[in-house]
């Protein structure tokens, strides 16, 4: 059955970067979309980001736009979220979901267990 | 910005039917979805493209779509069933997913 496994989590100070991994297994990675998705604490979903099956599609949240960038190595088996310039605002628990669909948002079928990310001095 | 507007709590009997309900303009030109997420667990779907149901989703799940408001049913409700619940769509125009503010639901 589909596996998500997330990790890259753990505490992080104002304005430095963290990169986030979710290694896949038990379904052909190459042929879906995947995202990334958040939950600040007691607060509700947000949509951070879309990447296609091969990558040339790519979806940002406004939040997020210009300080994140999701990528993919379909021979690894593994989505990243690489977080730039990182603010309290992005505290959150990041889950690694996948799509049912290979080159637009269709509907998360599937998702990780989640990483937690904490901004702080 | 894009809001799905949601009810912020419900409380319910058990047996008792949960509505929820997710409004926004013209929602019914969108494909809904809802996941349902019990506390300290990563959400899963309960109904997808309005009112599909993945497998594994108990029949008392239905979904519908309509005009300003798509709704998520529940009927019998039972005590596995208290979770927060949130509606989702894809806006292709702007690129960008869309979840709602979220329902809790209660089960007395």
């Amino acid at each position: 059955q589909v596996r998500l496994v997330g990790s890259g989590g753990g505490v992080v100070q104002p304005g430095r970067s963290l990169r986030l991994s979710c290694l896949a297994s038990g379904f052909t990675f190459s042929s879906y979309g995947m995202h990334w998705v958040r939950q600040a604490p007691g607060k509700g979903l947000e949509w951070v980001a879309f990447i296609s099956e091969n990558p040339n599609k790519k979806h940002y949240a406004d939040s997020v736009q210009g300080r994140f960038a999701i990528s993919r190595d379909n021979s690894r088996n593994t989505l990243y979220l690489q977080m730039n310039s990182l603010g309290a605002e992005d505290t959150a628990m990041f889950f690694c979901v996948k799509d049912s669909s290979r080159m637009e948002p269709n509907f998360f079928d599937s998702w990780a267990q989640g990483t937690l990310v904490t901004v702080s001095s | 910005s894009y809001v799905l507007t949601q009810p912020p709590s419900l409380s319910l009997a058990p047996g008792e039917t949960a509505t929820i309900t997710c409004g926004h303009d013209k929602i019914e030109s969108r494909s809904v979805q809802w996941y349902q997420q019990r506390p300290g667990q990563a959400p899963v779907p309960v109904i997808y493209y309005d009112s599909d149901r993945p497998s594994g989703t108990p029949e008392r799940f239905s979904g519908s779509n309509s005009g300003n408001t798509a709704t998520l049913t529940i009927s019998r409700v039972e005590a596995g069933d208290e979770a927060d619940y949130y509606c989702q769509v894809w806006d292709y125009s702007r690129h960008h997913v869309f979840f709602g503010e979220g329902t809790k639901l209660t089960v007395l």
